[in-house]
């Protein structure tokens, strides 16, 4: 099945700086690629997401890159703000599949400082 | 809101004791999906329904089970609680197998 790792697992920055999240998935049939946004005691809430086909994605502050070939994928936030503040999660799936289901990645826990 | 409805919000229960959890997908999603969060860690899937049917497992404990409904409506029960089983319960929907997952607010269970 899907392996998804992600780094770093915890991250501070400066408020105004960029900040960037990685993550590497397994599966060569991965084709969505979906990031969540958790704040503290809240449910993950999609921010942005990617399909296979496009290689890069934006959204105001927040881009999404795609690197199908080495498989990995990376959430970049440009501008930081405190309310930035938030455990970050990366997934992966083959879409059209049975049972398939989103594999997620452990986590980065972004801090930001003012 | 985001359309999946969970409850109860917050349970507090004794060890040994056994509860059940309840999900309401969004309008028209017909996958639903189980997680079990538990203190500063991961998102751990634990079972994955499309139109009542089990599609896939992950690592569930054997004390807990699930099902959905024929109004796609999600039940999940765990049975003779152990300190170790607090944590969040999420539910999420999705209209098709892993597009468009939305989570519901979740279920802070506490075992006392």
């Amino acid at each position: 099945g899907e392996n998804v790792e992600q780094h770093p697992s915890t991250l501070s920055v400066q408020e105004g700086d960029s900040a960037v999240i990685k993550c590497t998935y397994s599966d060569s049939a991965s084709n969505y690629f979906p990031w969540y946004k958790q704040e503290l005691g809240k449910r993950p809430q999609l921010i942005i997401d990617i399909r296979s086909n496009v290689g890069e994605k934006k959204d105001q502050r927040i881009a999404v890159t795609l690197n199908k070939t080495a498989k990995h994928f990376s959430l970049h936030i440009t501008e930081t703000q405190p309310e930035d503040s938030a455990v970050y999660f990366c997934a992966a799936i083959p879409l059209g599949g049975g049972g398939n289901k989103l594999t997620f990645g452990t986590g980065t826990q972004l801090k930001v400082e003012l | 809101d985001s359309g999946v409805t969970q409850t109860p919000k917050h349970l507090i229960t004794a060890t040994g004791q056994r509860v059940t959890l309840r999900c309401s997908p969004r309008s028209g999603d017909l996958s639903v999906y189980w997680y079990q969060q538990s203190l500063d860690q991961g998102l751990q899937f634990l079972i994955q329904y499309y139109n009542g049917e089990e599609r896939a497992k992950g690592n569930i404990l054997e004390r807990f089970s699930a099902q959905q409904f024929p109004d796609l409506h999600s039940e999940l029960n765990l049975s003779s609680l152990e300190l170790g089983d607090s944590a969040l319960y999420f539910c999420a929907s999705s209209p098709q197998l892993g597009y468009g997952y939305t989570f519901g607010s979740g279920t802070r269970l506490t075992v006392v």
